[in-house]
């Protein structure tokens, strides 16, 4: 199993909602990351885990909490969302963000927030 | 910090034939790995082809290979014989090579293949 899997793969919510995001791997990589991609701009990390410990926040607002239950598995958990949120959210993962193995993406979340 | 930069906002070319994708890049850092991903309307970014800082030879993956020039500090990304389903953004992007490091992308370039 070479692929990262995201669900859902769009999602609508309000600002005052609670929603997940999840993002899973059985590729046994050692690191996830979440980036969030704005329509026309390059992707932009928000959080890694390393060893299912949170190693780089990019000083995402805390209406962003990321969680790692496992080494297979990350969610992202929205609350209190703005519309200014509503993006690409990819995940993505990597053995040792080395090499050509590199890192690998699951296809994304697109979310709207209204 | 490292920084990626693509020139081309757009780039047009006719089926079969070739284009270069520009990719130029800055870093202190020795060690260094450089990406390039497509990125199709759909969302995923499918990887393509990988450079590593070291590496004495161009990177080559079927139809995609990469033009590395480390003392100009440059990774463009050449496509052969291109195809229609070439059409998609294409991202150039960085990391490190120590510890888990983030992948730093440029702008990206978007190719349009025409028939």
């Amino acid at each position: 199993d070479t692929e990262v899997t995201q669900t859902p793969k769009h999602l609508v919510m309000g600002m005052t909602n609670k929603k997940s995001l999840k993002c899973e791997q059985h590729m046994g990589h050692r690191a996830m990351y979440w980036y969030k991609q704005k329509a026309k701009k390059p992707p932009e990390l928000m959080f890694v885990y390393s060893y299912e410990k949170l190693s780089i926040n990019e000083s995402v607002p805390s209406r962003f909490s990321p969680e790692c239950p496992n080494s297979s598995l990350l969610n992202l958990h929205l609350h209190a969302l703005q519309p200014e949120d509503s993006a690409l959210y990819l995940c993505a993962s990597s053995q040792d963000g080395q090499g050509a193995g590199g890192y690998t993406f699951g296809s994304g979340t697109r979310l709207t927030v209204v | 910090a490292q920084k990626i930069t693509q020139t081309q906002p757009g780039m047009f070319v006719q089926e079969k034939e070739a284009v270069t994708l520009d990719c130029t890049y800055d870093t202190s850092d020795p060690s260094y790995g450089l990406f390039w991903y497509k990125q199709p309307s759909s969302g995923e970014m499918i990887f393509l082809i990988y450079q590593g800082s070291y590496d004495q030879q161009n990177a080559t993956e079927g139809r995609y290979s990469l033009n590395f020039q480390k003392a100009r500090k440059s990774a463009n990304l050449v496509i052969s014989a291109s195809q229609l389903g070439d059409s998609a953004m294409y991202f150039c992007a960085m990391s490190l090579n120590t510890g888990f490091q983030k992948l730093v992308f440029g702008t990206g370039t978007r190719l349009l293949v025409s028939p």
